[in-house]
């Protein structure tokens, strides 16, 4: 079946700096990502839409220069947490929609800041 | 406006017992329903989808769900509960026509007691 990797399954990064956060789709071409954050004991809260070669769809609320969205290909999604402070500190997770309409979730990040 | 509903924020039962998790949601167009599962430390994965046609949908792990339109719900049930059915389940909503975005419940966490 669809199978979307999604890499580093655990990160601790410094106040201040950038985390890059990479889901692939290794068997299927994924024409649309999405990028939800959970915080602890919530549900998943979609942060952006991404279609493949274009700007994403941010959700209100969602700082567009802080959460730094990019799908360069149709197997492959960057978010990146720029400037990062403990009240980034949550689970990350993407999902990936194929040509047939199917939808596959990461296994997600856990991102830690200190 | 769209949203999901999950009454049951934690659930508790026997293993061997029958299991219903509520879900409830409004939403503007036609909605295709899920139910995900997610372990601790783990991404999602999916159980069942309804998008149309046979209202009693079959899903994976024994798991079942009933869509019903008059009451906007989309129940998941299990006959008989294992203990390795332990985790966080959440419904979700979609449809094509919003540019394929998810609406996810707050969850229902389960436990299974010997």
């Amino acid at each position: 079946g669809a199978v979307v990797s999604q890499h580093p399954s655990r990160v601790i990064c410094k106040s201040g700096t950038s985390v890059k956060i990479e889901c692939r789709s290794l068997d299927f071409q994924a024409t649309t990502m999405f990028w939800y954050r959970q915080f602890p004991k919530q549900s998943l809260m979609l942060m952006a839409t991404s279609n493949e070669g274009s700007k994403a769809t941010y959700e209100q609320g969602v700082e567009k220069d802080k959460f730094l969205i990019n799908h360069a290909s149709l197997t492959l999604s960057t978010l990146t947490v720029t400037s990062a402070h403990p009240e980034d500190s949550s689970f990350y997770i993407c999902s990936a929609e194929g040509r047939g309409g199917g939808y596959t979730f990461g296994s997600g990040t856990r991102l830690t800041v200190v | 406006a769209q949203s999901v509903t999950q009454p049951d924020i934690h659930i508790t039962v026997s293993e061997g017992a029958s299991l219903e998790l509520r879900c409830n949601y409004s939403y503007g167009a036609t909605p295709y329903l899920f139910w995900y599962v997610q372990s601790p430390g783990q991404g999602l994965q999916l159980l069942l989808k309804y998008f149309s046609g046979d209202t009693l949908v079959q899903g994976i792990k024994g798991f079942e769900a009933e869509f019903k339109r008059s009451q906007s719900s989309f129940n998941l049930r299990k006959p008989s509960v294992h203990w390795s059915d332990a985790a966080e389940y959440f419904c979700a909503v979609g449809a094509q026509n919003t540019g394929n975005q998810f609406y996810f419940g707050t969850g229902t966490s389960l436990t299974v007691i010997p």
